[in-house]
């Protein structure tokens, strides 16, 4: 099975802040990578896939990058309704798995 | 509009078996794969399993903490999608979610529509 970790798990940051989230694959996965955001007792909302792709009605201070083994979400500008966990997955290979969470909490 | 609602959770006994459901709506059901996926408490995101569509035979996948005590299968005709649980454990206790996979290329498997849950105890 593909293993994903994320750093850091945690982030306390300020509205406004440029907040940089890595994930990365216990093998490459080429560009089959996606984020999601959740808030607590909501489903999670896909932000991007295929690495690099912002979903439809997403706003453009997330992106993403990446391949192989690496990648990175970022949110330019940091707005009071980011704050909230921040999951990435695999789609290369199943299982499918995602990563173990970046919470992203008010400095 | 697009939507997905799931029913069907509950407390159960060790054990003991659940189905669960989700109802599709506003999208043409049958072109996509459908998934599972579960929050547990305190926990992170856990991929559960998947069906493909018709034009992929109605192929399955499962997490293999699931696997041979799971089953993903949908009715294309009414536009739902189940979940047969059998043999809980305590640690499939969490939150469940249907969700839509966005297309049928690998570079597309992401999940782009989500349900609200359904809460699933397993508790003696």
């Amino acid at each position: 099975d593909i293993q994903l970790t994320q750093s850091p798990s945690f982030l306390s940051a300020s509205v406004g802040d440029r907040v940089t989230i890595t994930c990365r694959a216990s093998q490459g996965i080429s560009s089959y990578l996606a984020w999601y955001q959740q808030k607590p007792g909501k489903a999670p909302k896909l932000l991007i896939y295929a690495a690099s792709t912002l979903q439809s009605g997403v706003p453009s201070r997330f992106s993403g990058s990446g391949s192989g083994t690496e990648f990175t979400l970022t949110i330019n500008s940091l707005q009071p309704e980011d704050f909230a966990t921040y999951y990435c997955q695999q789609l290369n290979s199943y299982p499918l798995t995602f990563g173990p969470g970046t919470k992203v909490d008010i400095k | 509009e697009v939507q997905l609602v799931e029913s069907g959770g509950g407390l159960v006994q060790p054990g003991g078996s659940l189905r669960l459901s989700c109802a599709a709506s506003g999208f043409t059901f049958s072109d996509h794969y459908m998934d599972w996926v579960r929050l547990a408490p305190g926990k992170g995101l856990e991929w559960v399993g998947r069906t493909r569509n018709k034009a992929n035979g109605y192929t399955t996948e499962y997490a293999a903490s699931v696997k041979g005590r799971f089953a993903v299968s949908r009715d294309d005709s009414k536009n739902l999608v189940y979940m047969q649980m059998n043999s809980l454990k305590t640690e499939d206790t969490a939150v469940y979610y249907c969700a839509r996979v966005l297309g049928t290329s690998w570079d597309s498997h992401a999940l782009d529509i989500w349900g609200q849950g359904t809460m699933v105890t397993v508790s003696s």
